[in-house]
This record gives structure tokens, sequence and C-alpha cells, in this order.
């Protein structure tokens, strides 16, 4: 059984674009969740999706960050625009069930950068 | 509201000596608490969960901590460190029924030989 799988690993985006990010679940898993991790930092939270739908929304920043989970395909985190301050690890992690005390199993990161 | 303190930035420790990694949590709820490790440019690894089973809680590589309500604590050790222990360790709190996770700052570990 594969692990959580992000890409890219590693992008660069000059400030004003777009960054897409990828994550692929375990496979079994419906339940995504998106963290960052700022430089010198722990991870924060982002966003909870279950398959086409967001569930907790409450870490994400108010513009230009969207996230999906469609039925068929990868999770996806969208960033439009993006300033320095963006430049972070975002690690997706996946779970087979919802709830307090479930082990999430996290991807490599994607590690964004923005000139 | 729940938050994790990670009391130690840094750890020092020699091969073959005991590790503790102090971590002190606050929750409103009955909390789960985790310890994830992250190696250089890696994802992350659970090592160890507690969710409300026996309070002392054996993990991977050797690893346990013990939860203290008392204390509102759950601290990580390690009787004797080894060098692939070099690594950044996450204390990690969940009262969410979401499951969202609130990490601790993290603690880096160097090993000397």
């Amino acid at each position: 059984n594969a692990g959580v799988m992000q890409n890219p690993r590693h992008l660069v985006r000059r400030r004003g674009q777009e960054a897409r990010l990828r994550c692929s679940p375990m496979k079994g898993h419906s339940h995504v969740y998106w963290y960052r991790q700022l430089p010198e930092e722990g991870l924060k939270f982002m966003v909870y999706l279950q398959k086409e739908n967001i569930i907790d929304e409450s870490g994400m920043p108010k513009e230009r960050f969207s996230a999906e989970f469609p039925k068929e395909g990868p999770s996806i985190l969208r960033i439009q625009q993006v300033v320095r301050g963006d430049s972070a690890a975002y690690f997706c992690a996946s779970s087979p069930y919802q709830g307090q005390g479930e082990t999430q199993y996290f991807g490599p990161g994607t590690r964004l950068l923005v000139l | 509201a729940q938050s994790v303190t990670q009391l130690d930035s840094h750890v020092s420790v020699s091969e073959g000596t005991p590790v503790l990694l102090r971590c002190n949590y606050s929750s409103s709820y009955s909390p789960s608490l985790f310890w994830y490790v992250q190696h250089p440019n890696k994802g992350l690894q659970l090592l160890l969960k507690y969710t409300s089973a026996a309070t002392l809680v054996k993990g991977i590589n050797g690893f346990e901590a013990e939860f203290k309500k008392s204390e509102t604590s759950f601290h990580l050790t390690k009787p004797s460190a080894h060098m692939s222990d070099a690594a950044e360790y996450f204390c990690v709190v969940s009262d969410d029924s979401w499951g969202k996770l609130q990490f601790g700052a993290g603690t880096q570990v160097v090993v000397t030989p």
C-alpha cells in the first residue's frame, strides 16, 4: 500500500503566479487534511476535506487559498497570486476514519519557494 | 480550545544516553496526544499516540510516553539514544471531533557520538 503522495516535492513560483499542490491519499482513505509549516515553526492546520466536501477550513487564509478533493483524483491546494510569505512546506495527511485519536498519515510535503 | 507547549526547542544528547522531550498540553476535553518525528526534508512519522487507554504508551524505535493528567504532560523518553534519532520531534494534541491536529513548535534533537 503506497503511502500518501504529494507532488511536486519542490515548487518555485514568482510573486503573482499560481501554485497548485497535489495530494493523493493512501488507498482507502477518504479524509484529507492540509497543514502548513512556516520556517522554524510547527505545522498549522489549514483545511479538512472529505470526498467532494470541505468540512473544516478554519485554518485557511481568507483570500487566495482554496482546496478541493474531487470524487476522482487527488486533493488540490491552490494558492493564487502567491506572495513571499506563502513560502513554506505544505503537508497533506490522510486518514481512513474521521475523529479525534485517528492516526493521520503524512506525505513528504511540497516545499514552495516564492521569489 | 487546545494547545501544546514543547518546553525545549533544542536537546543535545550523547549516543547511548537517555532522551527526554517535554510536552505540556491544554485542552477543554479529554484529548488524544501524539508524538511525530520529522527527519530533514521528509514527512512526518507517527512515533506513538495516547487515546484514553493505558497511560504509558509504547511506540516505535524504543520510544515511550506517559500521559499524566494531573500535570497535563505527555513527555517522550527513550532509554538509549541512537545516531538515527537525530531529527525534529513534534508533540501533537487533538480534542476536535474532526480530528484536527494542533502541533507544538517542535524539539530539535542532536545526537553526538
